[in-house]
């Protein structure tokens, strides 16, 4: 599994962007690119998944440069209950099936 | 329809004493994983099933800790002799099929306390 890098904490305000980004510089030919979201007391919830490009869904976009090194998760517009760990996650389509996950990235929204 | 569930929601339990977490994954779901999560870290992956046969059990952290499942249904972890280093919340997910792109399916856990 690549091994990703990501902020530990972020704070945001009410109606506010907020951008994560990931780095996983030994990517592979592969590899997807998932988030999940962690709220309090509760297990993960997956966000979105891509591999190159970009990606959108009703609750986020996913940002993939070409050389897929790094990522980018975009919540438009957060509200007070985005508040929560978002973890970025690298694995083989194929081949794995356990996820790994580090510590995440805390993100706090004020209002 | 219904998602994961997990029961208990939390156990209390005294060192030595043995316990069982019970996982419902969701109806049709042939891959059923179990992860522990302590306090404000990352979730560490313990064992996965596909069907009933459980080809991962690399996480299992010792002999102490096994899990089952029957009827590709319900899953079973059972930690004996419970120690307090054992203390976490116990997730378990499900997934249509194995592989990373599959979203996994997560229930509330069983936050375990041995004092």
């Amino acid at each position: 599994l690549a091994k990703t890098t990501q902020p530990i904490s972020m704070d945001s305000y009410e109606g506010q962007e907020v951008n994560i980004t990931c780095s996983h510089n030994n990517i592979a030919t592969n590899d997807y690119i998932t988030w999940y979201q962690q709220f309090p007391s509760q297990g993960p919830r997956f966000i979105i998944q891509g591999y190159k490009t970009k990606v959108t869904n009703e609750v986020a976009s996913l940002f993939i440069p070409a050389d897929r090194k790094s990522s980018t998760l975009s919540l438009p517009r957060v509200s007070l209950s985005d508040t929560a760990v978002y973890y970025c996650l690298v694995g083989d389509m194929g081949n794995d099936y356990k996820l790994s996950f580090g510590a995440g990235t805390t993100v706090t929204v004020r209002a | 329809g219904a998602g994961v569930s997990q029961s208990p929601s939390n156990k209390v339990t005294e060192k030595g004493k043995d316990v069982e977490l019970r996982c419902d994954p969701i109806s049709g779901h042939t891959a059923l994983y179990w992860y522990r999560q302590r306090l404000g870290q990352g979730l560490e992956f313990l064992i996965y099933f596909q069907g009933n046969s459980a080809p991962d059990k690399s996480g299992l952290p010792s002999d102490r800790f096994s899990a089952e499942r029957t009827g590709e249904s319900v899953s079973t972890l059972t930690i004996q002799r419970t120690q307090q280093e054992d203390s976490a919340v116990y997730l378990c997910a499900s997934s249509l099929e194995e592989g990373f792109t599959y979203e996994q399916y997560f229930g509330p856990g069983t936050r375990l306390t041995v004092t």
